[in-house]
């Protein structure tokens, strides 16, 4: 079965420093990996996924992540923090290959991103 | 364009009556996906259509939900007698095809409320 650990319920840091949001997975084979951002009473949007080939993804609003295949990980991270990247985020992975039951994403809790002034 | 849309936004109900809720997809996305998302916890799967093909029911959690899509467009997720576990956010999202690559486009959610 498939899975996805975001370790940390909240992370914070200060505006200017750079952060990281874990997301580590446990899937049968290479998945197929997303992050999206949550901010309040609003649906989820699409930030960057992973597909194939380089393993550093540049997404929206200078997110990046980065694949770590030997660590089963897809941390997201951002040079310089903003106050208004506060939100939560999650991380997700889908499968790779055939079938009906491959339409869904697995998705980790969240991580609520707070960043200071 | 237009994104995807929910209704609606808030819904709240007496435990035991039956609700429904609409989605409409991005136009031209085959495949339609349904989650919901309790307070505090991750997006769990429900349910999800791709074009005419017979839907993939796994994640419903008990014969009182179920959902229907007409064609390629509006889909209604029902909940029948509901109860209180059955308050959440249920959110929708849209595909453009079903490869596995394809990003899903959520939309605003329904926040369900069952008394």
């Amino acid at each position: 079965a498939q899975s996805v650990a975001q370790p940390e319920d909240q992370v914070n840091v200060a505006e200017g420093n750079p952060l990281t949001v874990k997301c580590t997975y446990s899937v049968s084979g290479n998945p197929y990996l997303f992050w999206y951002v949550q901010y309040p009473n609003r649906g989820l949007q699409f930030l960057l996924k992973y597909i194939t080939g380089d393993n550093l993804v540049k997404g929206s609003y200078g997110f990046e992540a980065e694949f770590n295949k030997s660590q089963t990980s897809f941390h997201l991270k951002k040079p310089s923090a903003l106050v208004s990247d506060s939100a939560l985020y999650f991380c997700a992975v889908r499968d790779r290959g055939r079938g009906s039951t491959l339409g869904r994403l697995y998705f980790g809790r969240g991580t609520q991103l707070t960043v200071w002034p | 364009g237009a994104g995807v849309s929910q209704s609606p936004s808030n819904k709240v109900t007496e435990k035991g009556k039956d609700v429904e809720l609409r989605c409409d997809p991005i136009s031209g996305h085959t495949a339609l996906y349904w989650y919901r998302q309790r307070l505090g916890q991750g997006l769990e799967f429900l349910i999800y259509f791709q074009g005419n093909s017979a839907p993939d029911k796994s994640g419903l959690p008990s014969d009182r939900f179920s959902a229907e899509r007409t064609g390629e467009s509006v889909s209604t997720l029902t909940i029948q007698r509901t109860q209180q576990e059955d308050s959440a956010v249920y959110l929708c999202a849209s595909s453009l095809a079903p490869g596995q690559t394809d990003t899903q486009y959520f939309g605003p959610g329904t926040r369900l409320t069952v008394l």
